[in-house]
């Protein structure tokens, strides 16, 4: 069945260092592939998003790449914050068919100041 | 435009109990979601409805089931709860052209526990 798979599952960094989390997806009929942050105690919230007809695509810190011949997205956070600490969900859509929205496990990300 | 709406925000219910949640989309939002959210399994789709029709059904027991009103407000039933149903339950409503996936806005979730 479908399935994406997300790493790492914790990530602790330093703050004004980069993260990357890393995707990859089963369902070759995947083509839109969101990213939501989730604060603790609240809901999930879309940070950025990526079609497959695009390579990669970036807004300020955040960026996001696709590989879609290997099946692999990432996000990137540039000069993470505290406030970035946070758990970070990506997602595979496919957009035939109804949208069955698999989501990766998570990555806990900590940003130490 | 007032955010997803979920209602009860927490309940607590005995196994075999039946419990049904609800959810009002964003206002001109056709698509609705459910997930499940549990801290070891993360975010599981439940199922996805538009315009009142079921399009997509995750993993789930047919315990799991649910429906859409003409308004787009949604409704999910759990039957014969069993203790491992305790969990936070998540809707999401998004735009959904036909054929393009679009950003989901979710609920703050229903905290059910199973006793």
């Amino acid at each position: 069945g479908e399935n994406v798979e997300q790493h790492p599952s914790t990530l602790s960094v330093q703050e004004g260092d980069s993260a990357v989390i890393k995707c990859t997806y089963s369902d070759s009929a995947s083509n839109y592939f969101p990213w939501y942050k989730q604060e603790l105690g609240k809901r999930p919230q879309l940070i950025i998003d990526i079609r497959s007809n695009v390579g990669e695509k970036k807004d300020q810190r955040i960026a996001v790449t696709l590989n879609k011949t290997a099946k692999h997205f990432s996000l990137h956070i540039t000069e993470t914050q505290p406030e970035d600490s946070a758990v970070y969900f990506c997602a595979a859509i496919p957009d035939t068919g109804g949208f069955k929205t698999i989501f990766g496990a998570g990555t806990r990300l900590f940003v130490k100041a | 435009k007032a955010g997803v709406t979920q209602t009860p925000r927490y309940l607590i219910k005995t196994r075999g109990q039946q419990v049904t949640l609800s959810c009002s989309p964003i206002s001109g939002h056709r698509s609705v979601s459910w997930y499940q959210q549990t801290p070891g399994q993360g975010l599981q789709f439940l199922f996805e409805y538009f315009s009142e029709t079921q399009r997509n059904k995750g993993n789930f027991p047919g315990r799991f089931s649910g429906r859409q009103f003409s308004n787009s407000r949604s409704e999910m039933n759990v039957s014969t709860l069993e203790l491992g149903d305790s969990a936070l339950y998540l809707c999401a409503s998004s735009t959904r052209q036909v054929t393009a996936a679009s950003e989901q806005f979710f609920g703050p979730g229903t905290r059910l526990t199973v006793l």
